[in-house]
């Protein structure tokens, strides 16, 4: 099967500081890559989409400046909180897609608790 | 804008009881829709998906049939085992292919022996 990988499954940090989450696909070549953030008892809500080597499509009301996603490989994507706030605390997923497939496979997602 | 909504549970049933999540749609274009399945500790999984109307997706046990007419994708188990509870999403997307995914708010259900 098609795994995805997060890393770190959760972090805790202070705010104003940055945190970077690692997404990987280990055993296939994502070409999309997309970010979600899923508060306690709703959805998932797509923050933004990322295709190799290109800058990341945001949905709207996602700070791109304050969310920097880099998707530099075929097999990795990151996400950067910048200048963390307790607002941000929240759990992050991730998941890749291959071509001409109607199928995401997720990530295990990260939780981030900003203190 | 295109939205899922779904039962929000949680649910809890026993073992070999009858299952049935309501899941309803808006859509501006032609949806394929998708249950998703996330176990304890563990990623999304894709448990079913139908891509045009009257589709019937099935695995595990779990069926749904997309409703154009109703808009809906109800998902039903005939009789759920322990190993059965997870939360579960409906979603939807628009253009097909690795696209963007809108989901509902999921629903947790818990089967006790």
């Amino acid at each position: 099967g098609a795994v995805v990988s997060q890393h770190p499954s959760w972090v805790i940090c202070k705010s104003g500081t940055s945190v970077k989450i690692e997404c990987r696909s280990l055993d296939f070549q994502a070409t999309t890559m997309f970010w979600y953030r899923q508060f306690p008892k709703q959805s998932l809500m797509l923050m933004a989409t990322s295709n190799e080597g290109s800058k990341a499509t945001y949905e709207q009301g996602v700070e791109k400046d304050k969310f920097l996603i880099n998707h530099a490989s075929l097999t990795l994507s990151t996400l950067t909180v910048t200048s963390a706030h307790p607002e941000d605390s929240s759990f992050y997923i991730c998941s890749a897609g291959r071509d001409a497939s109607y199928e995401q496979y997720f990530g295990p997602g990260t939780r981030l608790t900003v203190t | 804008g295109d939205s899922v909504t779904q039962m929000e549970g949680p649910v809890t049933l026993s073992e070999e009881a009858c299952l049935t999540i309501n899941c309803t749609y808006t859509a501006t274009g032609y949806p394929s829709l998708f249950w998703y399945v996330q176990y304890p500790g563990e990623g999304l999984q894709l448990l079913l998906k139908a891509t045009k109307a009257d589709d019937k997706g099935s695995n595990k046990g779990f069926e749904a049939t997309y409703r154009k007419e109703t808009t809906s994708f109800h998902l039903e188990k005939g009789s759920v085992q322990v190993s059965d509870s997870a939360v579960y999403f409906c979603a939807l997307t628009v253009q097909g292919g690795s696209e963007k995914l809108v989901f509902g708010k999921g629903m947790k259900l818990t089967v006790n022996p």
